[in-house]
């Protein structure tokens, strides 16, 4: 069973807008959330995380918000570029090594 | 730095067949990972060793077998490829101090007949 849930598969957005990706999960017990991105043909990069203890954390054009109550993380991308034109995984574990992850959102950002 | 690489980048296999897929990390890290990502689905931990000379079985482990030769080597075995295996898979690493924040190699994307 999906416990790290992305509902939405695609998204398009002007380049210079924001982009806001959204993550669903289920088990209580995560405690630490992750974004990566990925490009075709290369493996995921990390891009930002968040720990439960936290409801935000910043890194430059890249925010995530962490609703624990909801159980819902969202990644916001401002301003959008055409290079974060991606898929951007959702993964989130419970202090233990394996990550799960979500099956992604393509986000393609055009000019 | 080369960070996390794998080899080979493309198999095709006939049903039956065995093979081994490596990878290496050339980041000092504890913890090494296979991943297999199948269309439409995000990435699911087949095995992992978090410590040389240890491995434990993640969510997929079925048909497969797992070696961590060194620090630095994880490689994954094949030992009888089943058309459900037809998948990419992906090698990753991490260090105990931030062992969420796993680092990939490029992958390797394998096709059994």
């Amino acid at each position: 069973d999906q416990q790290v849930k992305q509902n939405s598969p695609s998204l398009s957005v002007q380049e210079g807008r924001i982009s806001i990706l959204n993550c669903d999960y289920t088990n209580s017990m995560f405690d630490y959330f992750l974004w990566y991105k990925k490009y075709p043909a290369e493996g995921p990069t990390f891009l930002i995380s968040i720990s439960s203890i936290k409801d935000k954390n910043e890194d430059g054009r890249f925010t995530v918000f962490l609703n624990k109550s909801a159980k819902h993380l969202s990644l916001h991308i401002v301003p959008s570029q055409p290079g974060d034109s991606a898929v951007y995984f959702c993964a989130a574990s419970n202090s233990g090594y394996a990550l799960n992850f979500g099956k992604g959102t393509s986000l393609l950002v055009t000019p | 730095n080369a960070g996390v690489t794998q080899t080979p980048k493309f198999q095709v296999l006939k049903t039956g067949q065995s093979m081994t897929l490596q990878c290496a990390q050339d980041m000092n890290h504890n913890s090494m990972y296979w991943y297999r990502q199948d269309p439409g689905m995000g990435l699911r931990l087949i095995y992992y060793s978090a410590s040389e000379g240890t491995t434990d079985k993640g969510e997929v482990p079925n048909g497969y077998n797992v070696s961590r030769l060194n620090k630095r080597e994880f490689s994954l075995r094949l030992e009888s490829a089943a058309p459900s295996q037809t998948s990419v898979y992906f090698c990753a690493s991490s260090d105990w101090s931030s062992y969420n924040e796993q680092f990939f190699g490029p992958g390797t994307r394998l096709t059994v007949l």
